[in-house]
């Protein structure tokens, strides 16, 4: 089955405390994203990558950091997170930007107290 | 900034009833839109895109219209079912980008 896969589902964590959040597609997907989802806001992006060791900032970039060592994995990391980075976190991949719908994942909630 | 919009949060719908939910787009230069649907705990689904050189297209049970002139873009969910109550989102991209913009959501009850 054709999925993205994130974990955790949940999380609540403390802040300063650096955490990852993983993702996996199964599509041979070259292009991967995060967005994180906040009431009256919509989806955001924070991070995308064309490809292997291709990434570069969406419109909400700051305090995140992303890698993409390899062509499925595509994990979202917080150094420190903060409590204003507490929200509904997705990562979503495409077979090509702009000319296909993006897969999104189940999301991962999390909570920086 | 540009973004993408939605003219109400909220749409109740009776059951059997036809739902239009609307969306207002901000850049000319958007060429492609897409409707997403996303139940509670869950990641948003595709239901159906446009490109910007059409301005209609059908699915199963739904259409997506598209206006250039007023940038704007509806979808249209024929006979709704409690199956299609969620929060649908319309989403913009110009020129192949590396970004989708979405706009806020409307939430749609369908009511029994």
């Amino acid at each position: 089955e054709a999925q993205v896969t994130q974990n955790p589902r949940y999380l609540i964590t403390v802040t300063g405390k650096k955490l990852t959040v993983t993702c996996s597609q199964n599509m041979n997907h070259e292009y991967m994203s995060w967005y994180r989802q906040d009431p009256g806001l919509g989806l955001r992006q924070i991070y995308y990558s064309m490809n292997v060791e291709v990434t570069d900032k969406g419109d909400v970039p700051e305090g995140y950091k992303v890698s993409r060592k390899e062509k499925r994995n595509f994990p979202l990391i917080l150094e420190s997170p903060s409590p204003n980075q507490t929200s509904l976190y997705f990562c979503a991949s495409s077979l090509s930007p702009g000319v296909t719908e993006a897969f999104f994942g189940q999301g991962t909630r999390l909570t920086v107290v | 900034g540009e973004s993408v919009g939605l003219h109400l949060p909220t749409l109740s719908v009776q059951e059997g009833d036809n739902s239009i939910i609307n969306c207002a787009y901000s850049n000319s230069a958007s060429d492609y839109f897409i409707w997403y649907k996303q139940e509670s705990g869950k990641g948003p689904q595709f239901i159906i895109d446009i490109r910007s050189n059409m301005d209609k297209r059908q699915g199963q049970r739904v259409t997506v219209l598209l206006n250039k002139t007023v940038k704007h873009l509806s979808l249209q969910i024929a006979a709704t079912q409690p199956g299609d109550s969620a929060v649908y989102f319309c989403a913009e991209n110009r020129n192949y980008g590396q970004n989708f913009v979405f706009g806020p959501g409307t939430r749609l009850s369908v009511l029994p």
